[in-house]
Order: C-alpha cells, then sequence, then structure tokens
C-alpha cells in the first residue's frame, strides 16, 4: 500500500523551512528519502531504519517514528537547489529491499 | 563507477511491436529493480531481483511484460506487444541487498508507444 505524503506541493522562498511527512498503515522496516528534478532520475537522500533516529544530510534531516509509521523530511535555509519532487520510499520488511514510493511533494524555491 | 547504466534513453514504437530496455547495474550491487514512472501512476515497482533471482514480479501489470537478469550485469525488460498504455518512464535502479543503502537510479528510458 503506497505511503500518503503531504503537503503535495510547497512554494518557498529561498531561506525558509518546510517539512514534508510520509505516513504509512504499515508497519515500517526503514524509510528512505529521494529527491528528482525534472527531467532527471531519483536520487537518494537518505535512509532511516526504525528505532526512531534522525539524520541529516547538509541542511536537509529527517526523522522516523516507528510506533506511528511515519517520517518527516525538515529542510532548513532552503536554497534554489532543494527545487524538485520529494519522494519517501517505505520498505516493509527486514531484507525485502523493494521500496513502495509516496506520490511525491513537489518543492519549488523561488529567489 | 559509472552509475546504473540504461539503454535506450528514448523509444518510440509503434503499437504491437516489442520493446526491450536494457539495464546495467552497478557493479557489486546484488539487488535490481525495475520501476515504471507516470504522472497518473507515479512511481511503480514492476519487479525485482536478488542475485540475479526474481523475488516479487507481481507489479508486472500483465503477462505482455517479462524481465530477464541472466548474469549481474545485466537485466532486460521487454514489452511484447506494446500499447499506447505503456508510455512512460521505465527506471531501472540497484542497491545492495543488506546494509544501509539507497538505491542508484538509472537516467531511464522514456518509451512512447504510438
Amino acid at each position: 500500500q503506497q505511503p500518503v505524503q503531504s503537503p503535495q506541493a510547497v512554494i518557498l522562498r529561498e531561506g525558509e523551512d518546510a517539512v514534508i511527512n510520509c505516513s504509512s498503515s504499515k508497519a515500517l522496516y526503514s524509510v528512505h528519502w529521494y529527491r528528482q528534478k525534472h527531467g532527471e532520475a531519483p536520487v537518494f537522500l537518505m535512509i532511516l531504519l526504525k528505532g526512531g533516529e534522525q539524520k541529516g544530510h547538509e541542511k536537509i534531516s529527517a526523522s522516523f517514528n516507528e510506533k506511528k509509521q511515519q517520517s518527516s523530511l525538515y529542510l532548513t535555509a532552503s536554497q534554489l537547489s532543494y527545487s524538485g519532487t520529494y519522494f519517501c520510499g517505505t520498505e516493509s520488511s527486514f531484507g525485502v529491499r523493494a521500496l513502495t514510493f509516496g506520490s511525491g511533494t513537489r518543492l519549488q524555491v523561488q529567489p | 563507477d559509472a552509475g546504473v547504466i540504461q539503454s535506450p534513453r528514448h523509444e518510440v514504437t509503434e503499437m504491437g511491436q516489442e520493446v526491450t530496455l536494457r539495464c546495467k547495474p552497478i557493479s557489486g550491487h546484488n539487488s535490481l529493480f525495475w520501476y515504471r514512472q507516470t504522472m497518473m501512476r507515479g512511481l511503480e515497482l514492476l519487479i525485482y531481483f536478488n542475485n540475479n533471482v526474481p523475488i516479487d514480479d507481481s507489479g508486472m501489470p500483465e503477462d505482455r511484460f517479462s524481465a530477464k537478469m541472466p548474469n549481474a550485469s545485466f537485466s532486460t525488460l521487454k514489452i511484447q506487444p506494446s500499447e499506447p498504455r505503456d508510455s512512460a518512464v521505465y527506471f531501472c535502479a540497484s542497491s545492495f541487498l543488506r546494509g544501509n543503502y539507497g538505491y542508484t537510479f538509472g537516467s531511464g528510458t522514456r518509451l512512447t508507444v504510438v
């Protein structure tokens, strides 16, 4: 079952912050986050395993609430290069490795 | 490493023709995935392989679709016969089977069936 992402789209000014949420109805082993720019392939940002850890990647970080089956991606002090569509991908069982992707959140950062 | 290599980048074909998409995963990766992306349905998993063995093909839409991975460095996705509704971007991705690794996607094949 496909995870639900929110919001569907967001427009920011440079320097503003954003949060993208990903929610699943199934128990999860891990959550992946990817960014896709128009006409390009998705690019891996980070993976979070069950245990509620929070990871960071430059000014982009994420958390995973195992009990709620939810993950959030935090973008702080956004830059023009952050524009794109963000996807969460969920892995339901250890060793399965096949991800089910959400429908994506389109992020546009304006000068 | 050159990354995941897909060919062709673009394919335009007539309805009823056979289409073969190709993928070379990153050397050392032992999981390979085929996804299809459309505006309406997003990123859909078609099939994936672990150590060259097909694990789950439940996402393959119809018997017209087939996939093979004869060795660790090559996979194909074949559509026969093709239909206009098969038009989409097809991505191949690879990863390690174990560990905290994400997918590396190929550049994709944009398929248009007219």
